[in-house]
């Protein structure tokens, strides 16, 4: 099984509807992360968490809430999508200390797509 | 504010070429990171290094190579001998602070996309 998992894969869906992705890991890292790509905009930070008590706004938290049901699990959701917002999403996790401290490893991320 | 610019947007070889992704960042603190990942066309993203801003010696590993230059606020990123399993789109990435802060927020660049052809 991936380290980092996120479901779903691809998810096609209209404008005003509610989306959740959700990411699961087994790396055992406190840190999780979500960013959006867009071509041409590299990949931008929408949330991220350093514990399951600590949630924080990324660059373009706009249009997106989180929500970190435990250590191992951090979830991203549109309340209500709008086409702007279609793009690949990808979660990650790091260790706060360490040799492999600063280093993002990535889920495989989720395409999606609002009509 | 923390800034990467990748100006190429896509580079085009032929195998065994070498080729060169630059990177230009911007940062007022004294200690950083900077990273490149490796998004291949399945779509996954595979770091490839981590240098930090105290260490200004280049490294190489492979066929692949990074030369830092705080100088010039640059870390490039060399692919001797070019093959097709090399073509992906390489993000150079940025962190501010040291570890345990608000070290772990990577700032990425736009991407370069490179073309393998055989």
């Amino acid at each position: 099984d991936a380290d980092v998992t996120q479901t779903p894969r691809n998810r096609i869906t209209k404008t005003g509807k509610r989306i959740m992705l959700e990411c699961s890991q087994t790396k055992g890292h406190d840190r999780m992360y979500w960013y959006r790509q867009d071509p041409g905009l590299g990949l931008r930070l929408i949330y991220y968490s350093f514990d399951v008590k600590d949630i924080n706004k990324g660059e373009i938290s706009d249009g997106y809430s989180v929500s970190r049901q435990a250590q191992a699990k951090f979830s991203l959701s549109l309340e209500s999508a709008i086409p702007n917002q279609t793009a690949l999403y990808f979660c990650a996790t790091s260790e706060e200390q360490g040799p492999g401290a600063n280093v993002l490893t990535f889920g495989a991320g989720s395409r999606l797509t609002v009509l | 504010a923390q800034k990467v610019t990748q100006a190429q947007t896509e580079i085009s070889v032929v195998e065994k070429e070498d080729v060169t992704l630059d990177c230009v960042y911007e940062t007022r603190d004294t200690t950083y990171y900077l990273f490149w990942y490796k998004q291949p066309p399945s779509g996954e993203l595979v770091f490839l290094i981590r240098r930090n801003s105290f260490d200004e010696q280049n490294e190489i590993s492979g066929r692949y190579s990074w030369n830092f230059q705080k100088s010039t606020s640059s870390f490039n990123f060399t692919i001797t001998a070019s093959q097709v399993v090399d073509s992906a789109v390489y993000f150079c990435a940025l962190s501010e602070g040291r570890y345990g802060a608000a070290g772990n927020k990577l700032t990425f660049g736009g991407g370069t996309r490179v073309l393998v052809k055989p």
